[in-house]
């Protein structure tokens, strides 16, 4: 069974930019059956769809995050990862990193994988 | 796609069944899901396609719908299903994948 774990600062500065690294274990992230992506809960519990990566780097972002936002892909380390700029205190979190299997083709569908989360406060 | 889940909180004896809904503010396909999330944990897949049960599910958990209407049935409540469920639509594409605000269930 594909694993994930997020690592990353758990404090993120005002203005500055929020990185999150996940790792996958126990499977490829190159096996080219699936999208991996970020979701974020925010205190209030709400969920939030951050984006989708493919292992070509194909990207997918949410409108409301796109012109922040950045996932990327690295295959030697099997590893994909996270950037949010400009971030505020709206965007403190607890962020997974999830697996999307595609289940209806070449588009997001559900989330069958999640990391463990990680939570990330912004504050000065 | 806006989600609107009810009610907010539901409160269930154990052995009795519960129904939870999920409106969506627009028709869907069968692209819909549900995950379950208990505390201090990541939510779990429990069914895809509006109606299938992910691996490892068990059969009292049940999903339907269509439309703008999802339902997600619960029979014989046990102990463990205490928790906040979700649903997700992934009928829109290209983005957004959202999420509704959730139903906490808990053992009345």
């Amino acid at each position: 069974q594909v694993q994930l774990e997020e690592s990353g600062p758990g404090l993120v500065k005002p203005s500055q930019t929020l990185s999150l690294t996940c790792t996958v274990s126990r499977g490829s992230i190159d096996n080219g059956a699936s999208y991996w992506g970020w979701i974020r809960q925010h205190p209030d519990k709400g969920l939030e769809w951050i984006g989708h990566v493919y292992h070509t780097g194909l990207t997918y972002y949410n409108p409301s995050l796109e012109s922040r936002v950045s996932l990327s892909v690295d295959k030697s380390k099997n590893q994909f990862s996270l950037r949010l700029s400009s971030v505020t205190a709206a965007d403190t979190a607890v962020y997974y990193c999830v697996r999307d299997p595609a289940l209806v083709g070449a588009r997001g569908s559900a989330f069958d994988i999640w990391g463990q989360g990680t939570k990330v406060t912004v504050s000065s | 796609i806006i989600l609107t889940q009810s009610p907010a909180t539901l409160s269930v004896s154990l052995g009795e069944s519960a129904t939870l809904s999920c409106r969506a503010s627009q028709s869907l396909d069968s692209g819909f899901a549900w995950y379950q999330q208990k505390p201090g944990q990541a939510p779990r897949l429990l069914i895809y396609g509006t109606s299938t049960r992910a691996t490892g599910i068990p059969a009292r958990f049940s999903g339907s719908g269509s439309g703008t209407e999802f339902t997600l049935s619960i029979s014989s409540l046990q102990s463990e299903d205490s928790a906040i469920y979700f649903c997700q639509q992934y009928n829109n594409w290209p983005p957004p994948l959202t999420f509704g605000g959730g139903t906490k269930v808990q053992i009345k």
